[in-house]
């Protein structure tokens, strides 16, 4: 089974670029799709966007002008990183597997990132 | 695009069913059979329960079933038990490579 694990800063200050790794294991990133999702506190589920395993990405259109998702098969994982940072991006961020591009198939367990100076 | 609405909120007995609705629009729910749903307990991630309308993951108990009719999709909890009581989330495709949340409902077993 397909296990992902997030890693990175848990405090960002505001206008800085959150980067976030999330490294695969128990299969390999050379197939399907992967994707960030966030979870702002005690709210809904949020989309940020995926990465085929090939390199082609597709963002959220709300948060487009923001986001870069990156893969390096050589290393089995996947990055984010998120622009000019506010307290509305302060989330628990997750990232996911899909097979086809449609579900979330397994998550990480998320990492909470506080956006604060 | 606006989320998928969702009901803030669900209860239940144990032993009863309980229904979820999901509604969307032409150009997500309606428009493609690629709805899913997940359950999230307090603190934990997200796990997929039913995708493509109505498929159940391996190991997803068959209480658990999907449907879908027009811009409405429905997540259907059969023979409810504690471990139930969790927050579900419904997912759409939105076409373009686009994808949408429900804001999510809080199922409270009584």
């Amino acid at each position: 089974q397909v296990q992902l694990q997030e890693s990175g800063p848990g405090l960002v200050k505001p206008s800085q670029t959150l980067s976030l790794t999330c490294t695969v294991s128990g299969g390999s990133i050379s197939s399907g799709y992967w994707s960030w999702i966030r979870q702002h506190p005690g709210k809904g589920l949020e989309w940020i966007g995926y990465i085929y395993y090939s390199g082609s990405t597709y963002y959220s259109p709300s948060l487009k002008s923001r986001v870069t998702i990156s893969v390096d098969t050589s290393k089995n994982q996947f990055s984010l990183k998120l622009s000019s940072l506010t307290a509305a991006d302060t989330a628990v961020y997750y990232c996911a597997s899909s097979r086809h591009g449609y579900n979330f198939d397994y998550w990480g367990q998320g990492t909470l990132v506080n956006v604060s100076s | 695009q606006s989320a998928l609405t969702q009901p803030p909120s669900a209860s239940g007995s144990p032993g009863q069913s309980v229904t979820i609705s999901c509604t969307g629009t032409s150009s997500d729910v309606g428009g493609y059979n690629y709805v899913s749903w997940y359950q999230q307990h307090p603190g934990k991630a997200p796990k997929l329960m039913i995708y493509e309308v109505n498929k159940r993951p391996s190991g997803v108990p068959d209480r658990f079933s999907g449907s879908k009719s027009g811009n409405t999709a429905s997540l259907t909890v059969s023979g409810l038990q504690a471990e139930d009581e969790a927050d579900y989330y419904c997912s759409s495709y939105a076409g373009s490579n686009n994808l949408l949340f429900g804001g999510g409902t809080k199922l409270t077993v009584l």
